[in-house]
């Protein structure tokens, strides 16, 4: 079975200061891995995905990812934080030859001018 | 946009009313999914179809009914339902003749049973 945890409901963090929101995963095999944001009223909007290979993963918006197999983590970065990255944030898995998408509960991004 | 269009936005049904949501996709996409989503909870996977046909159905009450005429479009039929159902439904498509492709989201149908 497929699952994700995402340990923190909140995240805030200072206009300019780096962000972190964590994910963690269990499937069976080798996974892929996505991030979507999501903003109030609207549906999720891919951010970034890791297959293979680098294991930092850059996307959408100045955000990056990294994948670690030993942590089993896919924590989402992004260097300088701006106001505008507030929003709802998902972590989701999927097995290779799988067809679901299993999503985290979600993190909530405060980001404060 | 993402190429996903989910109609209506929002709806108001009484539990003895029958409505359907409808999405449609203009990607060339051959795979899509029906998605719910409450407040505070996780997304809750409903129902999955390849090529028209369907290959996941999570445990869905039968009061919730799915139909792809075609890999363009798919419909979701509500009958009786309960307030508990009161949700956002999403509507995701996604290319699978590629294994790594990820789900493209609709804007979502917000549902309220009263």
């Amino acid at each position: 079975a497929q699952s994700v945890a995402q340990p923190e409901d909140q995240v805030n963090v200072a206009e300019g200061n780096p962000l972190t929101v964590k994910c963690t995963y269990s499937v069976s095999g080798n996974p892929y891995l996505f991030w979507y944001v999501q903003y109030p009223n609207r549906g999720l909007q891919f951010l970034l995905k890791y297959i293979t290979g680098d294991n930092l993963v850059k996307g959408s918006y100045g955000f990056e990812a990294e994948f670690n197999k030993s942590q089993t983590s896919f924590h989402l970065k992004k260097p300088s934080a701006l106001v505008s990255d507030s929003a709802l944030y998902f972590c989701a898995v999927r097995a290779i030859y799988g067809q679901n998408f299993v999503f985290g509960p979600g993190t909530r991004l405060s980001v404060l001018p | 946009e993402t190429g996903v269009t989910q109609t209506p936005r929002h709806l108001v049904m009484g539990m003895t009313n029958k409505k359907s949501l409808k999405c449609e996709q203009h990607l060339g996409h051959n795979a899509m999914y029906w998605y719910k989503q409450s407040a505070k909870k996780p997304l809750e996977l409903m129902f999955v179809y390849n090529f028209k046909e369907q290959t996941e159905n999570n445990s869905v009450p039968s009061r919730f009914s799915p139909e792809c005429p075609n890999s363009s479009h798919l419909f979701l039929h509500l009958h009786t339902l309960q307030p508990e159902d009161s949700a956002l439904y999403l509507c995701a498509s996604r290319e699978v003749d590629r294994a790594n492709t990820e789900a493209f989201f609709g804007q979502g149908t917000r549902l309220t049973v009263v």
